[in-house]
């Protein structure tokens, strides 16, 4: 069965430092997602690419969040300036099919990013 | 805004016992619905969805799903848990009309325990 491939599954990092959260989705899927979870808490929403442009994005997602495909196989998660309160598992998602979600998302295995 | 609510936050429950865990949201319009699963060390996997029809939906494992459309609720019920149902469990909804790029909105998740 595909998977979605996230690298590093875990990763720690300082204060200020920029990461960069790799994700290679399905080869023929056509929307692509960031979430993230915090510890105890829900999963959230981050961002949605489509068509190599963002497509929706929270009101977390701010300035210091930017995600790329930078070579039509990879999608990445950058954080620029990270801070504490980044510490999140981070989940990467693709699907294939356009407008409601029917066939369902493929989620990657996660990222845990530790902010020290 | 679109919100979804998990009543549960930790159950635990002995083999055999049955299982019926709760999921309302709040959205007026057209939504489909999904419970998800994680289980430890893994990526999030999708249990069963809702998009229309039947509103008793049958996922993987002997899971199921009731739509209750008056109630705002999509419950997960399971008649006999087993100990390998020991997961994490997330609701999620899409809202078709706010948003045409799929994404999702989790609850907090349901922690199971099951007791051998």
């Amino acid at each position: 069965e595909p998977e979605v491939t996230q690298t590093p599954s875990h990763q720690v990092t300082q204060m200020g430092q920029e990461v960069i959260l790799r994700c290679v989705p399905i080869s023929n899927h056509l929307y692509f997602y960031w979430y993230r979870q915090i510890l105890g808490q829900k999963v959230e929403f981050l961002v949605s690419f489509y068509n190599n442009e963002i497509s929706e994005k929270s009101e977390i997602f701010d300035d210091q969040f930017s995600v790329e495909r930078p070579d039509g196989s990879n999608f990445t998660l950058k954080i620029r300036s990270t801070k504490l309160e980044d510490s999140a598992m981070y989940f990467c998602a693709s699907r294939s099919s356009r407008g409601p979600p029917i066939s369902g998302y493929t989620f990657g295995s996660g990222t845990r990013l530790t902010v020290v | 805004a679109q919100s979804v609510s998990q009543h549960n936050h930790h159950v635990i429950l002995s083999e055999a016992a049955s299982l019926e865990l709760g999921c309302n949201y709040s959205y007026g319009g057209t939504v489909n619905l999904f419970w998800y699963v994680q289980y430890p060390g893994q990526h999030l996997q999708l249990l069963l969805k809702y998009f229309s029809g039947d509103p008793l939906v049958k996922g993987i494992k002997g899971f199921e799903a009731e739509f209750i459309k008056s109630k705002f609720s999509f419950n997960l019920r399971k008649p006999s848990v087993q100990w390998s149902d020991t997961a994490e469990y997330f609701c999620a909804v899409n809202a078709s009309r706010s948003s045409n790029t799929g994404k999702l909105i989790f609850g907090q998740g349901t922690t199971l325990q099951v007791k051998p």
